[in-house]
């Protein structure tokens, strides 16, 4: 059984560009969350995605957007990239109100 | 809002000994807690969880008591081996299980000499 998986694992992108990090959940779930997690910090909570649904979101501005489809799997998508966007993002998927398990990350660097 | 403050590493220890780090919490209501560990390289496992005051939680020889009175959630192992030099992250939900939003500290990082 595969677990949550992320792709790409590794990219970099320059300032003011959009880029979109893809999110498999384990098989089963249907609750997709989404972290970042910038270097030698705890993740913070970006959004939550159910049945289709932003159904939580943290502090983070409108440039980061999401999407999840129909077979639970999702999309985070930032806008305008800056700086200090450069982070680890780390997606976790659930069965609503259940554990959660993460994946590996995509390690975005915005240069 | 909620909060999570964890001691800050990195924690330096040789092999067989005890490690305690130390974490405190700040809620309303009646969170959930939870220590996950994140080894080089990985996303994040969850190590143990507790969903209510006096409760004990354990596995691979780590354990952590929720204590409501002083809002705590220590981690402990009484004898580690290297294998588990990794980021330890404490965390909260407010609610039972850990589906919902998460709000992390910032991480304890924990180096286990030979």
């Amino acid at each position: 059984d595969a677990g949550v998986t992320q792709s790409p694992t590794h990219l970099i992108k320059t300032r003011g560009q959009q880029v979109t990090l893809r999110c498999s959940p384990k098989s089963g779930h249907d609750t997709v969350s989404w972290y970042q997690q910038a270097l030698g910090q705890g993740p913070q909570f970006i959004f939550q995605y159910y049945e289709e649904e932003e159904r939580q979101r943290g502090n983070f501005p409108d440039r980061f957007s999401g999407h999840q489809f129909p077979n639970y799997s999702s999309e985070l998508n930032v806008n305008a990239l800056l700086l200090g966007d450069s982070a680890l993002y780390l997606c976790a998927s659930s069965l609503i109100s259940r554990e959660a398990f993460f994946g590996q990350g995509t390690r975005l660097t915005v240069v | 809002g909620d909060s999570v403050t964890q001691m800050e590493g990195p924690v330096t220890l040789s092999e067989e000994a005890f490690l305690t780090i130390n974490c405190t919490y700040t809620a309303t209501g009646y969170p959930s807690l939870f220590w996950y560990v994140q080894y080089p390289g990985e996303g994040l496992q969850l190590l143990l969880k507790a969903t209510k005051a006096d409760d004990k939680g354990s596995n691979k020889g780590f354990e952590a008591t929720y204590r409501k009175e002083t809002t705590s959630f220590h981690l402990e192992k009484g004898s580690v081996q290297v294998s588990d030099s990794a980021v330890y992250f404490c965390a909260l939900s407010d609610h039972k299980a850990a589906g919902n939003k998460l709000t992390f500290g910032g991480g304890t990082r924990v180096l286990v000499k030979p």
